[in-house]
C-alpha cells in the first residue's frame, strides 16, 4: 500500500535548539498534514498544507508542502520539553478525505 | 462536547478470546475510523465508516469486524484473538468533505498473551 516515510526516525536534542524532520511519498498528493502524538494520547493536527510550495506557520512550527508534492518539511523553533512526542505527516489517499495514510513517524525526545 | 470516546483504556487477551472495542463520538461526525499502531511504527488503517450501516475495509482488515448501527458509534470487534493483534488501536473521526481535521480517541492498548 501507500507509505509515507518520515526521517529521522528519532531525534534527541537540547531545549533552545530548532528541529527539522521530513516526510517523502512515491507519489503525489495534493494535501499534506502534520499530526502530533502526545505519550499515552492520540494525534492531534498541528499544521495542513494544501499547494505545493506554501510555507505555514502555526507558533514554533513551521511547515511546507513540497514543491513536486512528494514531500513536505516540519521545522520546531526554539524546542522546549512539551514539544516532546511522535510527529507524523500524513495525506489523504482520496479527495474526500476518507481516507487518510499517515508516515512511520519521528520521534522527538527534549533535554531540558 | 467529550470528542472522541474510547473503551477500554486497557486490556490483556489470552489467544482465541473475543472482545469489542467501544467507540464513540458526539460531534455528529460522518465518517469514523479505526487506526492501530504498532510500536514504533506509524497508523495503519483498520476499517473506515462513511455512515450509518456503511462500512469498508482498510489497510490492515483481517481479523477484525466492524459495525456502524447509529451516527455515533463505531465498535470495533476481534473474534479470535491473536499475538498479532497485540497493539494500541485509535479510533478517529471527521466530519467530512473538505475537512481535514480527523480527531483522535486516546486510545486502546491491547496485549494477547
Amino acid at each position: 500500500g501507500q507509505q509515507l516515510n518520515q526521517s529521522p526516525q528519532s531525534m534527541f536534542i537540547q531545549e533552545g535548539e530548532d528541529v527539522s524532520m521530513n516526510c517523502t511519498s512515491s507519489s503525489i498528493f495534493n494535501t499534506w498534514l502534520w499530526y502530533k502524538q502526545d505519550p499515552g494520547e492520540g494525534p492531534v493536527l498541528l499544521i495542513a498544507l494544501y499547494k505545493a510550495g506554501e510555507l505555514t506557520s502555526n507558533g514554533r512550527l513551521t511547515a511546507q508542502f513540497g514543491i513536486t508534492r512528494k514531500d513536505s518539511f516540519l521545522n520546531i523553533s526554539a524546542s522546549i520539553p512539551s514539544d516532546v512526542g511522535i510527529y507524523f505527516c500524513a495525506g489523504p489517499l482520496d479527495t474526500g478525505f476518507q481516507k487518510l495514510v499517515f508516515g512511520t513517524g519521528t520521534r522527538l525526545l527534549v533535554s531540558p | 462536547n467529550a470528542g472522541v470516546t474510547q473503551t477500554p483504556k486497557f486490556r490483556i487477551l489470552k489467544i482465541g478470546q473475543s472482545m469489542t472495542l467501544q467507540c464513540a463520538q458526539d460531534m455528529n461526525h460522518n465518517y469514523m475510523y479505526w487506526y492501530r499502531q504498532d510500536p514504533g511504527m506509524g497508523l495503519k488503517l483498520i476499517y473506515y465508516s462513511v455512515g450509518a450501516g456503511i462500512t469498508d475495509k482498510g489497510e490492515v482488515p483481517n481479523g477484525y469486524n466492524v459495525s456502524r448501527s447509529t451516527t455515533e458509534d463505531f465498535p470495533l470487534r476481534l473474534e479470535l484473538a491473536a499475538p498479532s493483534q497485540t497493539s494500541v488501536y485509535f479510533c478517529a473521526s471527521i466530519k467530512g468533505g473538505t475537512n481535514e481535521k480527523l480527531f483522535f480517541g486516546s486510545g486502546t492498548q491491547l496485549s494477547v498473551l
